[in-house]
Formats: C-alpha cells, structure tokens, sequence
C-alpha cells in the first residue's frame, strides 16, 4: 500500500532553515510527482511547490521563489522540502502528497503524508 | 492565480440528513479539448491529514462511500454528503488543479446538529 511517512515535529529559530523529508513506499517512487502543501495553525491548505522525482525538475509557488528547495534522494525513495529564512508565520503543519498520474505535475493529491509541524518561534 | 471560493464557511447538519457545500472558481476549470473538469474535493479531520474525496468534480476515489456524491462545471461545484454520519464531521476542501498554482478553497467546517 501507498505510504508517505515524513519526519518529526520541529522547533527553529526566525532567520533559521529546516528540511522535512518524506520517504515514500508502496509505488514506485520515480513514478509520481511528489508535491508540498503546508496548513498554519487553523488555517486553510497552501500549494507550496512540486518537484519530479524521475528528473529532479521542481516548480515553487511564487510565494516560496528564492526561499524553499525541493530535493530527492531516489536511492532512499525520499522527497525532501527546505525553507530557509524561516519567520513565525511559516509556523505551519507542512504535508507531502502525491500525483497519481506519471509524468502529470499538476493533478489532484491522492495520498498523502501525515504531515511534520514545523514551528518557528524564538 | 485562480480563487476558489467556498460556501458556506460552516454548517450544521442532522444525522442522516443531506449536507451540501459549495465552491466557485474565478475562472473556469473545464478543459475544453477533454471535457473534464480539474476540480477536487478532499476531507480533512482533525490532528490528520487531507483525504482525496472527489476529483474530475465527479469521480469518486476508491474506497469512498457513495453517499459522497460531486456535480458542477465550469466554475460552480457542489458536494453532497447524503445521509450524515457521525464520521463525516470534518472540514472539507475543494482544490482546482487546472492551473499553476494549485488553489484551495477556504474550507467549509461541516457539524452535527
């Protein structure tokens, strides 16, 4: 079965950076664009950004240019989402979650990770 | 960037009874040269992540219950929860998947009455 299993909760200064990861299981990794969404306290759903785990080719939200990057590691069938310059209101529940259609980018979200709460706080 | 608006922000329903949420797109989803509509509805519980209800505006997702039900073109979508159970207390979510960026709706916080 299709799992995302991301990792652990966070506590990080303004100014600093953080790396969530998510390691996929279940499909073949390389198969499916894995996209980011993150959810602040409360709040709605926001589409951070996609990155192609077959070529590594990623496309961020406007808002996000220049602040997060998208990696993966295919060896680990890992994604990885780094924001840097982090301020309190990126304080956020932060979701990966796949697109079923290969070779899609953009597409509906049919699993998803069970999210890492990354809270910037100093 | 395309807005998804959804109606009303919350509801109160009675067990077994219908519940019907809505969402307007600022322009249309429905892609001309395949006729679909790119145009998803997920469910959200609290302390979990979102879970894919509904995608082509229509189509249900395997293992979803039938009483989930979703209609509309264009720029005007409905879900419909025929039925209300207990379970189906959540908020939920639509999401256009027509353009960059991806958007969601404000969400709509669905009770029991």
């Amino acid at each position: 079965q299709v799992q995302l299993v991301q990792s652990g909760a966070e506590v990080k200064k303004p100014g600093a950076s953080v790396k969530v990861s998510c390691k996929a299981s279940g499909y073949t990794f390389t198969d499916s664009y894995i996209h980011w969404v993150r959810q602040a306290p409360g709040q709605g759903l926001e589409w951070m950004g996609w990155i192609n785990p077959n070529s590594s080719n990623t496309n961020y939200a406007q808002k996000f240019q220049g602040r997060v990057t998208m990696t993966r590691d295919t060896s680990i069938s890992t994604a990885y989402m780094e924001l840097s310059r982090l301020r309190s209101d990126d304080t956020a529940v932060y979701y990966c979650a796949r697109d079923p259609t290969p070779a899609i980018s953009i597409d509906f979200l049919d699993f998803w990770g069970q999210g890492s709460l990354i809270t910037v706080s100093s | 960037d395309i807005v998804m608006t959804q109606s009303p922000d919350s509801l109160a329903v009675s067990l077994g009874e219908r519940a019907t949420i809505n969402c307007k797109s600022s322009r249309s989803v429905l892609y001309s040269s395949n006729n679909k509509n790119y145009l998803a509805w997920y469910q959200q519980k609290p302390g979990q992540p979102p879970k894919l209800l509904i995608y082509w505006a229509s189509t249900r997702e395997s293992g979803v219950p039938d009483r989930f039900s979703g209609s509309g073109s264009g720029t005007d979508f409905t879900l419909t929860i025929t039925g209300l159970q207990a379970e189906d207390v959540a908020v939920y979510y639509c999401q256009q998947y027509y353009g960059t960026p991806q958007t969601f709706g404000q969400g709509t916080k669905l009770e029991v009455k």
